[in-house]
């Protein structure tokens, strides 16, 4: 069965203390990891696709890099703005395009 | 471009009454994901739609159904409600690249 599981459940930053969120993956095949932003009350927005070993992407305070075990998104000198719940989610070959999501990191920054 | 639009954002029933939500998805997109989302089961999957018909379906029960109507429009049902179905119900349309894109999500409270 495929897993994922994202820790810390929740974190707590300083405004410029930079950190990273970690998500890891059991799955028979990766066909794409993607990461998700969700403010209290809406929808997840999407912010990256990774699909193989040794990819980067980047927005901003945000560089999301994978393994083939996990997922890291590094969040550099946060700012409170960036405080929401991330999570990641993971599409796996063959069967069906449904992705499983992770519980997310719920993650506060303090001015 | 006009993102996934949610109707209604926010409502009240009383247990065993039914609800219908709907959903418009991004122009173009043709599949249409329904999710429940509480604090204690994260996002669980309800069901997809691709050109009118069900591709994929969640662990839910029967109670839990849904159509997709011709111009990508869906809506979801749920009869007879439980206390336990208070949840955001988000909608999602997807990307051919497997992005996923959500609503502001439906809040519904049972009473």
């Amino acid at each position: 069965e495929d897993q994922v599981t994202q820790s810390p459940e929740a974190l707590r930053l300083q405004e410029g203390e930079s950190s990273s969120l970690n998500c890891s993956y059991t799955v028979s095949g990766l066909r794409g990891l993607f990461w998700y932003r969700q403010d209290p009350g809406k929808g997840p927005e999407f912010l990256f696709t990774l699909y193989s070993a040794g990819e980067e992407k980047e927005k901003e305070r945000l560089k999301a890099t994978l393994t083939k075990k996990e997922s890291f998104l590094h969040i550099t000198a946060p700012k409170p703005e960036d405080s929401a719940t991330y999570l990641c989610a993971v599409q796996t070959t063959g069967g069906s395009y449904i992705p499983t999501f992770g519980r997310g990191t719920s993650l506060i920054v303090h001015p | 471009k006009a993102g996934v639009t949610q109707t209604p954002r926010y409502l009240i029933k009383t247990r065993g009454q039914q609800v219908t939500l709907s959903c418009s998805p991004i122009s173009g997109h043709r599949s249409v994901s329904w999710y429940q989302q509480t604090p204690g089961q994260g996002l669980q999957f309800l069901f997809e739609y691709f050109s009118e018909t069900q591709r994929n379906k969640g662990n839910f029960p029967g109670r839990f159904s849904g159509r997709q109507f011709s111009n990508s429009r869906s809506e979801m049902n749920v009869s007879t409600l439980e206390l336990g179905d208070s949840a955001l119900y988000l909608c999602a349309s997807r990307q051919n690249t497997g992005e996923l894109f959500f609503g502001e999500g439906s809040r519904l409270t049972v009473l």
